[in-house]
């Protein structure tokens, strides 16, 4: 079965502390991508990222980076120095190679609050 | 930038009436999905289409049925909305199923 958790509902940090969410994946799938998706209050889902299963190499993008572990099969993401703005809901996705058109496997989502 | 835009953000109906929420894309994608958003069920799969005229139930297509006469257009129907229907609808488009969605501003649709 093809899965993804997010463990975390909701996490609340004070703005400039750094920030983990983590995501948990199953598939039996050897090719596969994994997305991060940011939802802000407004309602957009904005991408962030995707990975592809054979690219195991950490990402960063400015205050953000990711952690690709097939070995524990987790894909977290990580704010350095947490803004107000970054206060979403923040969802992991997967979608495997041979699944239905493409069709995105989301994570519950994890409410991230950052106070001033 | 890819363009996706819904209808209307906010829609208000009553039990019984046929609901069209309207979603356009502007990057002549090839896939594009309707999904429903609930609190503590996340986001889930109502129809997608990966052609103009082509279209698969997702996981909960119960109530619903879509439309896909023109590539950059798709629209989901609510033959006879309840209260049970309501909720944000968000939709989404890819070039290619292995490619990340870029999704509309959503609709928030209330069945009163």
């Amino acid at each position: 079965a093809q899965k993804v958790t997010q463990a975390q509902t909701e996490i609340s940090v004070v703005e400039k502390e750094d920030v983990t969410l983590d995501c948990v994946y199953e598939t039996r799938d050897t090719t596969y991508y994994l997305f991060w998706y940011k939802q802000p209050p407004s309602g957009e889902l904005v991408f962030l990222i995707r990975r592809n299963s054979f690219d195991e190499q950490n990402e960063i993008s400015g205050r953000y980076s990711w952690n690709f572990q097939k070995s524990t099969s987790s894909f977290n993401f990580t704010i350095t120095a947490s803004q107000v703005v970054d206060s979403a809901v923040y969802f992991c996705a997967l979608v495997f190679y041979g699944g239905s058109q493409g069709n995105l496997i989301f994570g519950k989502g994890t409410k991230l609050s950052v106070k001033p | 930038d890819v363009k996706v835009t819904q209808s209307s953000r906010y829609l208000v109906k009553r039990t019984g009436e046929k609901v069209f929420l309207e979603c356009v894309q502007d990057m002549d994608h090839e896939n594009m999905f309707w999904y429903r958003q609930d609190p503590g069920l996340g986001l889930r799969l109502i129809y997608f289409s990966y052609d103009v005229k082509m279209k698969e139930k997702g996981d909960i297509p119960e109530g619903y049925s879509v439309s896909r006469e023109k590539k950059e257009r798709f629209s989901l129907i609510l033959e006879s909305a309840s209260t049970n229907q309501t909720s944000m609808y968000l939709c989404a488009s890819t070039l290619d199923g292995l490619y990340e969605q870029y999704f509309g501003p959503g609709t928030r649709l209330t069945v009163t």
